[in-house]
């Protein structure tokens, strides 16, 4: 089963509104990266976000990790139309050598001009 | 610099055929990982290999395997298709076989299994 879980697995919103996603994980992480896809193309990442770090910025994205409760959310502000896409929390767990990322189910953003 | 490249984009094969996919990474990277995604299952990872060895290993079937060859460029190889091998194949790099770094991903290649 996958390590992350997102919610919602999808968002509609308006033009310059805020969307919010969130990601929970089962176990202890290294770090939880977020990507984003578009039209089944290839991911680009977006922000990561380290064990001992509790928020984070980028632009107009804000990711939060909360450890004790195994969860993650990214904000994207203003959001603009470019921003419609899918969106993937994904986790290195703790421990583990190597790059191998387990990713969430994903949430798609529409973001209605 | 280049982006990560993956060839071919788009692949039809018949069920019981074999498949060789191409990546490409970053000039310099070498760590290649590469992820299935598929409706049902999501994305998931296959394998990593790091300086022509293999890191890691997820959990598919032995029908799925890869290489890196010495300019860090890989290939992964799927014998005696089946139907539910059709998905969109991710190839990713990074500069190190550690987890604090990003990966780059490239574009993908589509499988379709007939």
């Amino acid at each position: 089963s996958q390590q992350g879980e997102e919610d919602p697995q999808a968002l509609s919103i308006q033009e310059g509104e805020n969307a919010t996603m969130n990601c929970s994980y089962k176990t202890s992480i290294n770090n939880l990266q977020w990507y984003r896809q578009n039209s089944g193309r290839g991911l680009v990442h977006l922000i990561l976000i380290r064990s001992n770090e509790r928020e984070k910025h980028s632009g107009r994205l804000r990711v939060t990790l909360d450890t004790s409760k195994k969860s993650s959310s990214l904000l994207i502000t203003a959001s603009r139309a470019a921003d419609t896409a899918s969106y993937f929390c994904a986790t290195s767990l703790r421990g583990a050598a190597g790059n191998k990322l387990t990713f969430g189910g994903g949430t798609r953003v529409l973001v209605k001009p | 610099k280049a982006g990560v490249t993956q060839t071919p984009r788009y692949l039809i094969k018949t069920r019981g055929q074999q498949v060789t996919l191409s990546c490409s990474p970053i000039s310099g990277h070498r760590s290649v990982s590469w992820y299935q995604q598929t409706p049902g299952q999501g994305l998931q990872f296959l394998f990593e290999y790091f300086s022509e060895t293999q890191r890691n290993k997820g959990n598919f079937p032995g029908r799925f395997s890869g290489r890196q060859f010495s300019n860090s460029r890989s290939e992964m190889n799927v014998s005696t298709l089946e139907l539910g091998d059709s998905a969109l194949y991710l190839c990713a790099s990074s500069p190190q076989d550690r987890s604090s770094y990003e990966q780059y991903f490239g574009p993908g290649t589509r499988l379709t299994v007939t």
